[in-house]
């Protein structure tokens, strides 16, 4: 595997339920970023990881857990999300923090 | 405080035509520029930037932008456009320690 993959690709939920969300990334990146993209809304960045340490959150709401165990590795656990949480999901890397980004083909979330 | 405009939300273009989007940034600090570009039902991808040095610059599949620092610009262009090139366009800024994204630009090509 080359590049920033995310699993699962699509994903349907309930408002109840649990899930996460999966980032990889291979190309021994520093930094790694969770971004919401909404239907005909900016690229909104959720959180940002330096070095496995969280240097922002964008005033998320708490149903959104970012964790990242390594530098490769990050995570987004979802849980009683709303409808209007229906979005496509990126997760992005880059070598320091906020240089070129690479992204994955991100998670397409649909919240039933 | 930074922001970037992208002033066309869609700018539908025939095959073969030239095609221009536009980006202007404001900033307070030195900034790097970026465009980004994402074909359906995918990541965006990183088309070209501008760090430092020449003020133009280019990518491999022909689309090019000029950094404009009087008018705080950072537009892209291609002279002719191809169906293939149908995708939505972000252009991004790099100021200090803040990396913000324009709001997108759809490029529709038709044949």
């Amino acid at each position: 595997e080359t590049g920033v993959t995310q699993t699962p690709r699509h994903l349907v939920m309930g408002m109840t339920n649990k899930k996460s969300l999966k980032c990889e990334q291979h190309l021994g990146h520093n930094a790694m970023y969770w971004y919401k993209q909404s239907a005909k809304k900016p690229l909104e960045l959720m959180f940002v990881y330096n070095f496995k340490e969280q240097t922002e959150n964008n005033s998320v709401p708490s149903r959104f857990s970012p964790e990242c165990p390594n530098s490769s590795h990050l995570f987004l656990h979802l849980h009683t999300l709303q409808p209007e949480d229906s979005a496509l999901y990126l997760c992005a890397s880059s070598q320091a923090l906020y240089n070129e980004q690479f992204f994955g083909p991100g998670t397409r979330l649909t919240v039933l | 405080a930074q922001s970037v405009t992208q002033l066309d939300s869609q700018v539908p273009v025939f095959e073969e035509a030239p095609v221009e989007l536009r980006c202007n940034y404001s900033s307070s600090v030195s900034v790097y520029l970026f465009w980004y570009v994402q074909y359906p039902n995918q990541g965006l991808q990183l088309l070209l930037k501008y760090l430092s040095g020449s003020t133009l610059v280019e990518s491999i599949n022909g689309f090019e932008a000029e950094f404009n620092k009087s008018q705080t610009s950072f537009h892209l262009r291609k002279p002719s456009v191809h169906i293939s090139d149908t995708a939505e366009y972000f252009c991004a800024v790099k100021g200090g320690n803040m990396l913000t994204f324009g709001g997108g630009t759809r490029l529709m090509v038709k044949p």
